[in-house]
């Protein structure tokens, strides 16, 4: 069965602090995986995409890992801003015969605090 | 680009009353996704179409669940009747046909049931 397994659940950090979130996936066939930013009543929005080759992305002051052989991935965020507190999502994706097919972990909860 | 739209935004029932959810995708974006996400949690998907037939609806309640893709462009997403349970936030989503990249979700419709 595909899953995606996110940690911490939840973290709070002080305002200008630094974070890492984790995420742990056992999804086969693996296509690529992706990191969203979801304010509170917002849709997901993507961060970054990394296919099997690609070991870090990096958009702004986010960066992405991935190995593909722990099957582990990382979100770091560098100087948070009290505009980080969201949910981030990691979601891995899947091409088999039926289609393309989406496993989402159940996100963190970042609060950045002043 | 337009993004995916969706409506209404909020939407407060009774249980046992009906109500429909709208979407739009981006345009030229055959794939179509409806999710459910109850809170705290990453968004489950209930169905995907590809033009306007379904590929996947494993996981919609077909008892209170229904959806439709008339034209291969607008769907729209029924729960009758609803329930307790049914309060989650329903996100569309679009993609290319064939493709993993270009997921795009919208803001989503909160829904109430009270």
């Amino acid at each position: 069965k595909n899953q995606v397994e996110q940690s911490p659940q939840s973290l709070i950090i002080l305002e200008g602090k630094n974070c890492t979130l984790q995420c742990n996936y056992t999804v086969s066939p693996f296509s690529n995986l992706r990191w969203y930013k979801q304010d509170t009543g917002r849709g997901p929005v993507s961060l970054t995409i990394m296919t099997f080759s690609e070991n870090t992305k990096s958009n702004g002051r986010y960066t992405a890992t991935l190995d593909a052989d722990t099957k582990q991935s990382s979100l770091h965020i560098t100087a948070s801003q009290l505009s980080d507190s969201a949910s981030y999502i990691c979601v891995v994706s899947s091409d088999n015969n039926a289609g393309n097919m989406l496993t989402f972990g159940g996100g963190t909860r970042l609060m950045v605090k002043p | 680009e337009a993004g995916v739209a969706q409506s209404p935004r909020y939407k407060i029932i009774e249980k046992r009353q009906s109500v429909a959810f709208w979407c739009n995708p981006i345009s030229g974006h055959a794939t179509l996704y409806w999710y459910q996400q109850i809170l705290g949690q990453g968004p489950k998907l209930l169905i995907q179409f590809q033009n306007n037939g379904v590929v996947d609806d494993s996981q919609l309640p077909k008892d209170r669940f229904s959806a439709e893709r008339l034209k291969g462009v607008d769907s729209t997403l029924k729960i009758q009747p609803a329930k307790l349970e049914d309060s989650a936030v329903y996100l569309c989503a679009s993609s290319l046909v064939g493709l993993t990249y270009g997921y795009t979700f919208g803001s989503g419709t909160r829904l109430t049931v009270v």
